[in-house]
C-alpha cells in the first residue's frame, strides 16, 4: 500500500503570496490531519477533515485554511505569506476505523515551505 | 490533555538497549500512551502504544510503571537508524478535540558507533 504523500516536497514563496499543499492520504483513510512544525515551536496541529468536513482546528490565524475532496485528498490553503509561516507542513492519515485512544496515524515526509 | 515530560536528549551506543524515559503522572485513567519518533528529514512514525500492560512489537518495548504515572520506551539494540527524535504522547477517548496527537518536545536519541 502506498503511504501518504504530499505535493510539493519543497516550495519557495514570498511574503504576502499565497500558497497551497496538497496531501493524499492512505487509500481507504477517511481522516486527514495537517501539523505545523518549527524550530521554535515544534510540531503543533493545524486542523483535521473527515468526510470533507474540518472537525477540529488548532489555534491557527484564518489564513491558514483547507479542505478535503470526496476522494479523501486534502489540501491546506496559506494566504498572505508572512516569514514566520516557514516551515515543514505534515500531513497525518488514519483509518477511523477504531478509537481515538488506539489509532495509529502515518504521516507523509512533509513539504518544506520557505517564505522569503 | 495530560502533558508528558521526557529528556532533551540521551546517547547510546549501537547495539546496547536504549531505555528512554518519560513521565506522565496527570494521566488519566482511559488514557493510552502512544510513542512516536521522527527520523531526521521525515514525518513521525508510530512506534508503539501501551494502557497498563507491557507492550512488545518489533520495533520496540514499551513498560509502564504500575501507577501509570510513568513509562519507558525500550529498543532492545540501537542501530544508528535508531537515531531520531522520540514523542511520548497521550491520547484518551475522542472528545471533541482530542483525535489529533499533542507533541511535546521528544527526546533527541543519538546513538554512537
Amino acid at each position: 500500500k502506498a503511504g501518504v504523500t504530499q505535493t510539493p516536497r519543497y516550495l519557495i514563496k514570498t511574503r504576502g503570496q499565497q500558497v497551497t499543499l496538497s496531501c493524499s492520504p492512505i487509500s481507504g483513510h477517511r481522516s486527514v490531519s495537517w501539523y505545523q512544525q518549527t524550530p521554535g515551536q515544534g510540531l503543533q496541529f493545524l486542523f483535521e477533515y473527515f468526510s470533507e468536513t474540518q472537525r477540529n482546528k488548532g489555534n491557527f490565524p484564518g489564513r491558514f485554511s483547507g479542505r478535503q475532496f470526496s476522494n479523501s485528498r486534502s489540501e491546506m490553503n496559506v494566504s498572505t505569506l508572512e516569514l514566520g509561516d516557514s516551515a515543514l507542513y505534515l500531513c497525518a492519515s488514519s483509518p477511523q476505523t477504531t478509537g481515538a485512544a488506539v489509532e495509529e496515524q502515518f504521516f507523509g515526509p512533509g513539504t518544506r515551505l520557505t517564505v522569503l | 490533555d495530560a502533558k508528558t515530560t521526557q529528556p532533551n536528549s540521551m546517547e547510546s551506543n549501537e547495539e546496547e538497549p536504549v531505555h528512554l524515559p518519560c513521565n506522565h503522572s496527570t494521566i488519566s485513567g482511559t488514557d493510552y500512551i502512544h510513542w512516536y519518533r521522527q527520523l531526521p528529514s521525515q514525518g513521525p512514525e508510530y512506534v508503539i502504544h501501551g494502557l497498563t500492560s507491557n507492550v512488545n512489537n518489533r520495533m520496540a518495548s514499551l513498560a509502564i510503571a504500575e501507577d501509570r504515572k510513568s513509562s519507558t520506551l525500550i529498543l532492545h539494540r540501537a542501530t544508528l537508524r535508531d537515531a531520531a527524535v522520540y514523542y511520548c504522547i497521550l491520547r484518551g477517548p475522542f472528545r471533541g478535540s482530542a483525535r489529533q496527537l499533542t507533541f511535546g518536545s521528544g527526546t533527541q536519541l543519538t546513538v554512537l558507533p
